[in-house]
């Protein structure tokens, strides 16, 4: 079973400039989630989709990020303009349906921001 | 509200036994997880507890939860390098299945040969 994808794994960009980051999940989970790992910090949640109607996105800075799952499959997420501070690795996971439901992350887009 | 606190940092010599412990306020969790995380990877689930065990043990790893102090460790036995990794607690934030993971900071684990 293939795994979460995402791209891109690196990304350099300067304050106030724009940036997307794309994640596949597995095929058939139709729960995803973004979360953003601040270095030496756990990852915390940004946005959740349930196919692609959003669940959860109190913790997401709506003046800078959006996200978007439209086919209920592929998601973007996008940051504009971008500060120092949301250098981060952003992680994509998806929800498996078994008990317990367990989130498989992908290996996440490190974003810095100069 | 929901907090996860672990401590930072742990040493250990290669055989020996480590134990990473980890604090959780969400009473209402259903389930707790331990998540290790390589560089430069994304996180790995390693072994999770159902809100009413006490113990579970899968292979060299044994998570030990105690529910009324919301306290929860992970045991790893003859430790190895391969293991040297940071080592992330989560719990389920709310009682929906479905409900995002509410992490501590992270245990970095250092395994000296």
């Amino acid at each position: 079973e293939a795994g979460v994808a995402q791209s891109p794994r690196y990304k350099i960009i300067e304050k106030r400039q724009s940036v997307a980051f794309w994640c596949n999940p597995i095929s058939g989970h139709a729960t995803l989630y973004w979360y953003q790992q601040i270095l030496g910090q756990g990852p915390k949640l940004l946005i959740q989709f349930q196919n692609n109607g959003v669940v959860d996105d109190s913790q997401l800075p709506k003046d800078r990020f959006s996200a978007e799952r439209l086919k209920g499959v592929d998601s973007t997420l996008k940051i504009q303009p971008a500060k120092l501070e949301d250098s981060a690795v952003y992680l994509c996971a998806s929800l498996t349906s078994g008990r317990p439901n367990e989130q498989f992350f992908g290996p996440g887009t490190r974003l810095t921001v100069l | 509200g929901e907090d996860v606190e672990q401590s930072l940092f742990l040493s250990v010599r290669e055989g020996d036994s480590s134990v990473i412990n980890c604090t959780y306020t969400d009473s209402s969790s259903t389930y707790l997880y331990w998540y290790k995380q390589e560089p430069g990877a994304g996180l790995q689930l390693l072994t999770y507890i159902f809100s009413n065990m006490d113990m579970k043990q899968d292979q060299r790893l044994t998570v030990l939860l105690n529910k009324k102090d919301k306290h929860l460790s992970l045991r790893i036995a003859d430790t190895q390098t391969g293991d040297s990794a940071i080592y992330f607690c989560a719990e389920k934030g709310g009682s929906s299945n479905t409900g995002k993971l509410i992490f501590g900071q992270g245990t970095t684990l250092q395994v000296k040969p």
